[in-house]
């Protein structure tokens, strides 16, 4: 596609519930990386993929969390038993890569906005 | 362990002044990238440069320009003749091959 996208675009929950987040990069892309954004902050690492192996997911915060890419295009990152505290805008980017690095130029998708009730 | 600090929360221009958003970095690694980002009222993030630790030279690309000084762990980013269309959230961001760190941001208001 033109660009990456995400769905979907809002979600929300009630806690204890599962979520399943979708993203779906610019074609070609090696690349991949998912971000937790909190109001008025910086995008924060959660993990990131280069084809379908996940290369580091030091920052997924627990293992509530996971994500997988099992084809090496889209990746679905998953939040199970949610908390409040997980509400966030979850966000999604993908580079060329190819260098096995994430000093990549990335491109962000518009970002899943999760409210967890 | 990586840090980006922009110290500056907010900062409100009027149109047509020149604005300088600071960022600075720690870093034990001797190779490493930095980037800038900007967060439109949309939403999106948009990228607008990379920077590598080997190279200081200066950037200047429209209205935009940024200066990198590795003796002060600094690379900051300066928009000359603001715009309304400036308005935004600036994000600085360091990275080397096992990490990446951004910073909180700085919103940019420009006034006409």
């Amino acid at each position: 596609g033109a660009g990456v996208s995400q769905s979907p675009r809002y979600k929300v929950t009630k806690r204890g519930q599962d979520v399943a987040l979708r993203c779906d990069p610019i074609s070609g892309h090696v690349s991949l990386y998912w971000y937790r954004q909190a109001l008025g902050q910086g995008p924060e690492f959660l993990t990131y993929f280069n084809y379908e192996a996940q290369q580091d997911k030091s920052g997924l915060p627990n293992d509530r969390f996971s994500a997988e890419r099992p084809e090496g295009s889209i990746s679905t990152l998953t939040i199970q038993r949610t908390e409040q505290r997980d509400s966030a805008m979850y966000r999604c980017a993908s580079s060329l890569g190819g260098s096995g690095s994430r000093v990549d130029e990335q491109f962000f998708g518009p970002g899943t906005r999760l409210t967890v009730l | 362990a990586q840090k980006v600090t922009q110290a500056q929360t907010e900062i409100s221009v009027v149109e047509k002044e020149d604005v300088t958003l600071d960022c600075v970095y720690e870093t034990r690694d001797t190779t490493y990238y930095l980037f800038w980002y900007k967060q439109p009222p949309s939403g999106e993030l948009v990228f607008l440069i990379r920077r590598n630790s080997f190279d200081e030279q200066n950037e200047i690309s429209g209205r935009y320009s940024w200066n990198f000084q590795k003796s002060t762990s600094s690379f900051n980013f300066t928009i000359t003749a603001s715009q309304v269309v400036d308005s935004a959230v600036y994000f600085c961001a360091l990275t080397d091959f096992n990490d990446m760190r951004f910073g909180a941001g700085t919103r940019l208001t420009v006034k006409p």
